[in-house]
């Protein structure tokens, strides 16, 4: 069965500085990942994702990820984060092997900026 | 892209009695989910609604609690049925559009509560 972990509750960052979310998966087949954000009392927003070919993926908003196979890892990385980024983020799975067109969820991970 | 409206967005209701929330898409989509949130927490997928076809229940999940209907395309209901207190939660309609390796939108949920 698909999983996703995302061990971090809460990343507090300070503005400007580099942020990384971290996210790890299993499945069975070949992974479809995505990163998704939840701003408060607003929708879940698609943020990137990886499907195949490079490793390193850009997104909305300055994000981008690295998919590394062997350690099974999506992190997500913003090089400057900005208050404005502060919000609940999630990791997200699609095992076509096995899956479907399911899609499975991580915990979430909630970031702080502080100015 | 898609356009979601979601109704009721909110609602108060007595244990014992049920809820049938509406998702209506502005554009054809073949794959349609339901999931479930609890506020700040993780997303849980209920069951996929294929248009034409039975929906798929996850492990958790019956179709005497949760009936879906899908009759067209465009338009989908989830119905809470005899709602406890532990059925108080978000509910977000949410569709794919295109292949597999497509991004997820949401529509902006509805938030149960159930006295």
């Amino acid at each position: 069965a698909q999983s996703v972990a995302q061990p971090e509750d809460q990343v507090n960052v300070a503005e400007g500085n580099p942020l990384t979310v971290k996210c790890t998966y299993s499945v069975s087949g070949n992974p479809y990942l995505f990163w998704y954000v939840q701003y408060p009392n607003r929708g879940l927003q698609f943020l990137l994702k990886y499907i195949t070919g490079d490793n390193l993926v850009k997104g909305s908003y300055g994000f981008e990820a690295e998919f590394n196979k062997s350690q099974t890892s999506f992190h997500l990385k913003k090089p400057s984060a900005l208050v404005s980024d502060s919000a609940l983020y999630f990791c997200a799975v699609r095992d076509i092997g096995t899956g479907g067109f399911k899609t499975i969820f991580g915990a979430g991970t909630r970031l702080f900026v502080k100015a | 892209s898609a356009v979601i409206s979601q109704k009721p967005s909110r609602d108060i209701c007595q244990r014992g009695t049920s809820l049938t929330i509406q998702c209506q898409v502005d554009s054809q989509v073949t794959m349609m989910f339901w999931y479930r949130q609890q506020p700040g927490q993780s997303l849980t997928l209920i069951a996929t609604a294929n248009q034409g076809s039975e929906a798929t229940y996850e492990s958790g999940f019956v179709i005497d609690k949760f009936p879906i209907s899908r009759p067209n395309l465009t338009f989908s209901t989830l119905t809470v049925s005899n709602m406890s207190p532990e059925d108080s939660s978000i509910y977000l309609c949410s569709v794919q559009i295109g292949g597999i390796g497509e991004k997820l939108f949401f529509g902006s949920g509805t938030q149960l509560s159930v006295l």
